[in-house]
């Protein structure tokens, strides 16, 4: 069964600390993997598509990556605008348009 | 811009009321997407329009209708909203295409009393 697990469920950095959210998944044939910040009572704001192993994509303080097993979302020198729950989900190649979302870690960052 | 809208933004309905909730579009996607996100959790997926082609998830209670009249819009009805449906409910839309990255709206705050 088609799987995404995120891990940590929260994290609280002080402003400038630098580290680094997981996504592990488990899918019969990968077609893409999303990024998603979510605000609270908001929508989730695509950030990120990956499509293949050793594939990184970069925006402002943020870089994913993806392996053949999971994603990292990185995060350099954060700041408390960067709080949010990101969410990560996952494309199989046999669904023609249906993601499955992992529940998200919700990140604090403190000034 | 092109964007997705979705009205109301809260909604405050009755026990057993009838409710629509309702979603457009500007980006000519071919998909449009109807999710339910409970506080702390991922979003779950109701049901799906690929163009007219109406999807639903196996797990989605019969209490749970959506409406599709043209590219641009799509609704959601919920029959008979019992607690457990207050939630917030979000709509998304997609192109056609190997990579289809989901876009989504601001969401409706569901409540009911």
């Amino acid at each position: 069964e088609d799987q995404v697990t995120q891990s940590p469920e929260a994290l609280r950095l002080q402003e400038g600390e630098s580290s680094s959210l997981n996504c592990s998944y488990t899918v019969s044939g990968l077609r893409g993997l999303f990024w998603y910040r979510q605000d609270p009572g908001k929508g989730p704001e695509f950030l990120f598509t990956l499509y293949s192993a050793g594939e990184e994509k970069e925006k402002e303080r943020l870089k994913a990556t993806l392996t053949k097993k999971e994603s990292f979302l990185h995060i350099t020198a954060p700041k408390p605008e960067d709080s949010a729950t990101y969410l990560c989900a996952v494309q199989a190649a046999s669904s023609a348009s249906k993601i499955i979302f992992g529940s998200g870690t919700r990140l604090s960052i403190r000034p | 811009d092109a964007m997705v809208i979705q009205n109301p933004r809260y909604q405050v309905t009755q026990f057993g009321k009838p409710v629509t909730l309702s979603c457009s579009q500007t980006l000519n996607h071919n998909v449009m997407y109807w999710y339910q996100q409970k506080s702390s959790q991922a979003p779950k997926l109701l049901f799906h329009y690929y163009d007219k082609d109406f999807n639903n998830e196996a797990d989605t209670p019969d209490n749970f209708q959506s409406r599709r009249p043209n590219t641009s819009f799509c609704f959601l009805d919920i029959r008979s909203p019992g607690l457990g449906d207050a939630a917030m409910y979000l709509c998304a839309t997609s192109g056609i295409g190997s990579y289809n990255e989901q876009f989504f709206g601001p969401g409706t705050r569901l409540t009911v009393l």
